[in-house]
């Protein structure tokens, strides 16, 4: 059936590092959605990407969807402590959700 | 306010026993959602409901029941407890089916003794 994979499961940076998480799907999507989850919290949308190719950024984190619609990434510049978190990816109106990618950040 | 909340917080229970979680937004939302986080924090959609509804039904166990009286809530009643169903239930909204941007609750973290 149709899948959302996201790669890696956990990354550990060093403040100031960059960071990045990529999603792929089995099948192309109608569009896709990035959501953060702080530890203990709950998940937070961040952006959606509709358009193949489209290019979002919002202070340090850029979102990009492919142009197929079958992949995304969300790159984040300089991490800071603040950025610690789950990070999601979801496609097809958020029925299908990546199973995250864990990113810590040492000080 | 709180924009999605969904009592209770914690809920322990025995195994077989029956169990409640409500939620309620005050977005003026048409679409609420039941989504079930394991210990993975594999997030897995179980249910959605349009303008009360039901328009997605994933493989979830007949156990399972939602119900929504009205489109500003969405409760969760769980029949006959496992300890499988141990996880962290979230109840979500969005403005429409489209799901542009869903606003989730705070979570209900089930123990299943």
């Amino acid at each position: 059936g149709q899948q959302v994979m996201q790669i890696p499961q956990y990354q550990h940076v060093q403040e100031g590092e960059d960071f990045t998480t990529y999603c792929n799907s089995s099948t192309t999507l109608s569009n896709i959605q990035w959501y953060k989850q702080r530890p203990g919290g709950h998940p937070v949308f961040l952006i959606q990407l509709v358009k193949s190719g489209e290019v979002k950024k919002q202070k340090r984190l850029t979102f990009q969807f492919g142009e197929a619609k079958k992949n995304s990434s969300l790159h984040i510049t300089a991490t800071q402590t603040t950025d610690v978190g789950t990070y999601f990816c979801a496609g097809e109106e958020a029925i299908l959700f990546g199973k995250g990618t864990k990113l810590s950040v040492k000080p | 306010d709180t924009a999605v909340s969904q009592t209770p917080k914690y809920l322990v229970t025995q195994m077989g026993n029956d169990k409640s979680i409500k939620c309620e937004q005050n977005l003026g939302h048409d679409t609420m959602y039941w989504y079930k986080q394991d210990s993975k924090k594999f997030l897995k959609i179980m249910f959605s409901y349009n303008n009360k509804e039901l328009i997605i039904n994933e493989t979830v166990p007949n156990r399972f029941s939602p119900k929504s009286p009205d489109k500003a809530h969405l409760n969760l009643h769980i029949n006959s407890l496992e300890l499988g169903d141990s996880a962290v239930y979230f109840c979500a909204s969005s403005h429409s089916a489209e799901a542009e941007k869903l606003f989730f609750g705070s979570g209900t973290q089930l123990s299943v003794l």
